[in-house]
Order: structure tokens, then C-alpha cells, then sequence
């Protein structure tokens, strides 16, 4: 089975902190995904890469940025929190080899709270 | 522009009976793929059901059906048999192209379903 993880469940931090969201797969996937969701906005996509070292703006990618040094793992980083960057993220992957289900494999999610 | 239009913000439906969740799409690229996923009240996404444009019939797995109308650009999910489980947010969402460079997807805003008893 596919496991995407992500590093918290719930997070809390402050306005001006530098946040830390990590994901990790264990599947081999070259694509990974981060999206943001709000109560009714759906998910919208904040940056996404297509290997180690390579990533491309989404929809929203203002106020954050990535890192991906290694196949599993993408990070998402707020280089300063605020208060709009309360939501939950969602990171996905997907591996080339899936060339007929095109599906994502998503993890659990990260409720962060900025106070 | 938004490409997956979800009109229902919430549906209540019978347990046992059938219920249809509205997904219209918008795309110009002659390759695109439909997705329904389902995420329950502790937040994981489940991928229920794929549709890919080129595909000559109806998608279906288990009680999932997806009423594909091209010319319409409609890709409805159809629950048969509704299950008091089935109560969750449902999200249609689109890939478009057909690169493998792992194109992301659209998604729409999403539905309620509550089933009762």
C-alpha cells in the first residue's frame, strides 16, 4: 500500500515564525503535491515537483516556499506566518509509472493554526 | 476562471437510496482525466472513481458510478445504495494533458453528503 505521511496532524505556531510542513512517501513517486483547503474554497495548490530538486508554482504559491533534496520528502516552508495561512494542508504524490490512473496518493493532512 | 463547478454545497439522502453529486468541468485540451474523491470527517482523501476522456464507457467500482456526458462536460458521481458511511465531503477534480510529468489537479469546492437513516 501507498503511504504518504505527513510530519504533524495539528500545529500550532505564531505570527512570524518560520513553519516547517514535511511529507514523506514510501512509494518511489517522483511527483509530490502540496495543497492548501479552506471551507469552501476545495483544494487549491500551493507547489508541486516533478523530482529531487525540481519544483513549479501552483495556484496560490504566495507566502510560501519548498525544498525537495530527496525523492520521498517534500517540505513545505511559511517563511513568516500569518493569521491566513490558518488551514489544513494536504500533500499527495504520484508516481510516473501510474501512467493509466493518473491517481494521487494523499496524506493524512496538517491543521495549522496561526495565532 | 473556475474549471470544476460543484453546485450542491450539501445533499441529504436516505440510507439506502441512490443519490447524484453534480461536477461540471472546463477545459479545452482533448485530454483530460475526472476524478471523485471522498473525505470523511478525519480529514484523509479517498480516491473513489477515474474517468478518462478517451474512455468509451461509464466508469464504475462497487456502488460508484460516474455519468460521463461529454458534450455537456458533465461528470456526475452516482451513489447507488447509500450507506449511513457515505456521509463525508465529496470532491470532483480534474487532471489536464496527458505529459507524465505529473500534472496536478483542479478541484471544485466540493459537496456535503449526510446520509440518514
Amino acid at each position: 500500500d501507498v503511504k504518504v505521511t505527513q510530519s504533524s496532524r495539528y500545529l500550532v505556531k505564531r505570527t512570524g515564525e518560520k513553519v516547517f510542513l514535511e511529507c514523506v512517501q514510501d512509494m518511489d513517486h517522483e511527483n509530490m503535491f502540496w495543497y492548501r483547503q479552506d471551507p469552501g474554497l476545495g483544494l487549491r495548490l500551493i507547489y508541486f515537483s516533478y523530482d529531487v530538486k525540481m519544483k513549479e508554482k501552483g495556484d496560490i504559491p504566495e507566502g510560501y516556499s519548498v525544498s525537495r533534496e530527496k525523492k520521498e520528502r517534500f517540505s513545505l516552508i511559511l517563511e513568516s506566518a500569518s493569521t491566513n495561512q490558518t488551514s489544513m494542508y494536504l500533500c499527495a504524490s504520484r508516481g510516473w509509472k501510474d501512467i493509466f490512473s493518473y491517481e494521487q496518493y494523499f496524506g493524512p493532512g496538517t491543521r495549522l493554526t496561526v495565532t | 476562471a473556475q474549471k470544476i463547478t460543484q453546485t450542491q454545497p450539501g445533499m441529504f439522502v436516505q440510507e439506502k437510496e441512490a443519490v447524484t453529486l453534480d461536477c461540471t468541468y472546463d477545459t479545452s485540451d482533448p485530454s483530460y482525466g475526472l476524478f471523485w474523491y471522498k473525505q470523511p470527517s478525519s480529514g484523509e482523501m479517498i480516491f473513489l472513481i477515474y474517468q478518462g476522456s478517451y474512455d468509451q464507457q461509464n466508469a464504475t467500482e462497487g456502488r460508484y458510478s460516474l455519468n460521463f456526458q461529454k458534450a455537456r462536460k458533465s461528470a456526475n458521481l452516482v451513489i447507488s445504495a447509500s450507506q449511513l458511511g457515505d456521509s463525508a465531503m465529496y470532491f470532483c477534480a480534474m487532471r489536464e494533458g496527458d505529459s507524465n510529468s505529473g500534472y496536478a489537479l483542479n478541484f471544485g469546492k466540493g459537496t456535503s453528503l449526510l446520509v440518514t437513516p
